[in-house]
């Protein structure tokens, strides 16, 4: 299995609402990334979990909140978002250490604010 | 800021012709240069990724060439197919080593 699942697929959301974007693997890979993507842009780290432990904040806001609880499982939590903060939200997997090289996407949540 | 520079932003290619792409960068705390495609809807899923003890490897109609001295590599889609319409990303680590990244991206059209 070489699948990163990732749910829901779509979420559209208010300004006020709490909302979480859900990401599993079972491919045994020990570190795990969110990854934002704005429209025709490249895909931009947001967080990096190493051995469930977190490892990389690229300096996001507090609004959005990771979490990792188990080796298989990463969970992005959503909270006072801002309409430009709709975009394409990416989970990735790889092995971890010196075999992290090769990240394994999932579809990713198409994410609106409204 | 890791910077990776890749050109063009789109192109538009006759099937049967060749796609080249390239990326430049500036640092890199591994010698390790994917390619990623990204079709709409999906995520980036890894194309080819060379490592710097060869300067070309090759995966079927795709082609990487690398120049060390440089800091440049590119890909070369060959007879390219109206399925290789997407958009393609090049790759290098951050200066860390930590994390993957991207180049702005190149959009593929190949006309039919």
């Amino acid at each position: 299995d070489t699948e990163v699942t990732q749910t829901p697929k779509h979420l559209v959301m208010g300004m006020t609402n709490k909302k979480s974007l859900k990401c599993e693997q079972h491919m045994g890979h020990r570190a795990m990334y969110w990854y934002k993507q704005k429209a025709k842009k490249p895909p931009e780290l947001m967080f990096v979990y190493s051995y469930e432990k977190l490892s990389i904040n690229e300096s996001v806001p507090s609004r959005f909140s990771p979490e990792c609880p188990n080796s298989s499982l990463l969970n992005l939590h959503l909270h006072a978002l801002q309409p430009e903060d709709s975009a394409l939200y990416l989970c990735a997997s790889s092995q971890a250490g010196t075999q992290r090289e090769k990240l394994f996407f999932g579809s990713g949540t198409q994410l609106s604010v409204l | 800021q890791q910077q990776v520079k890749q050109s063009p932003q789109s192109l538009i290619v006759q099937k049967g012709g060749i796609s080249i792409i390239n990326c430049a960068y500036e640092n890199t705390a591994f010698d390790y240069f994917p390619w990623y495609q990204q079709f709409p809807g999906k995520g980036p899923a890894l194309l080819i990724a060379i490592r710097p003890d060869v300067s070309e490897k090759k995966e079927g109609r795709f082609t990487i060439s690398f120049n060390k001295s440089a800091k440049q590599f590119s890909l070369h889609i060959m007879d390219s197919q109206p399925g290789d319409s997407a958009t393609y990303f090049c790759a290098v680590f951050n200066q860390a080593g930590t994390a993957l990244i991207f180049g702005k991206g190149t959009t593929l059209s190949v006309s039919s």
